[in-house]
């Protein structure tokens, strides 16, 4: 057990959707990074939010949209939703210590199905 | 874009084989991490790495961030069938984590 956990574990929803991940980091990290894994892109990094704040944006699209809130969770909001949305969403976080690097911890993930 | 080669891409190996994949790339990296993925769950770090040249284990396990700052290698010995999965390489800087395409493992008992 990593420590971080994402809520669904599944979902299923039609396509023209609005669909919210959540995701709670490991007790001390200030940092929360949501990827994105299909099974022909391998694991792609969309978004890191620390201590509340917008940091890296990676290849996220404009219908998606997260936020990281004052108790350090974080959500991903994704809309309109496509078929090629269908994917395993993950989140992860670290402490972002200087000289540490970055460690990162992942969730167990969300699997989004579009139909 | 900054990109990792991982290889192999797959490897099908028999039981107390020792097993060895690796990452390269153009750019230079200052930290590297190799994580396990089994199917339908999360990645779980295996190893971490932070000097040039660092060589560290965890059990059978053994990873060296290369030299060149450019490449990293993990080593597994004597493979036992809970070693099966996909092995990911991944690189840090200038704030991104970039993943390799992964390695799947497949041990014969």
């Amino acid at each position: 057990d990593s420590g971080v956990t994402q809520t669904p574990k599944h979902l299923i929803t039609a396509t023209g959707q609005r669909v919210t991940l959540r995701c709670s980091p490991r007790s001390g990290d200030l940092s929360v990074y949501w990827y994105q894994q299909s099974l022909d892109q391998g694991l792609q990094f969309l978004i890191q939010y620390y201590n509340g704040e917008e940091r890296a944006k990676g290849n996220i699209l404009e219908r998606f949209s997260a936020q990281q809130f004052p108790d350090l969770h974080s959500e991903l909001n994704l809309s309109s939703l496509e078929l090629g949305d269908s994917a395993l969403y993950f989140c992860a976080s670290s402490k972002i210590l200087a000289g540490a690097g970055d460690t990162q911890y992942f969730g167990p993930g969300t699997r989004l199905t579009v139909l | 874009g900054q990109q990792l080669n991982q290889s192999p891409q797959s490897m099908f190996i028999q039981e107390g084989e020792d097993v060895s994949m690796n990452c390269t790339s153009s750019s230079i990296f200052n930290t590297w991490l190799w994580y396990k993925q089994d199917p339908g769950e999360g990645p779980v770090l295996l190893i971490a790495l932070y000097k040039a040249g660092e060589l560290t284990s965890n059990g059978r396990l053994t990873a060296q961030f290369g030299i060149t700052r450019k490449d990293s290698f993990l080593n597994i010995s004597a493979s036992i069938p809970s070693d099966v999965g996909i092995y990911f390489c991944a690189g840090f800087n200038t704030g991104k984590l970039i993943f390799g395409q992964g390695t799947t493992l497949q041990v014969k008992p």
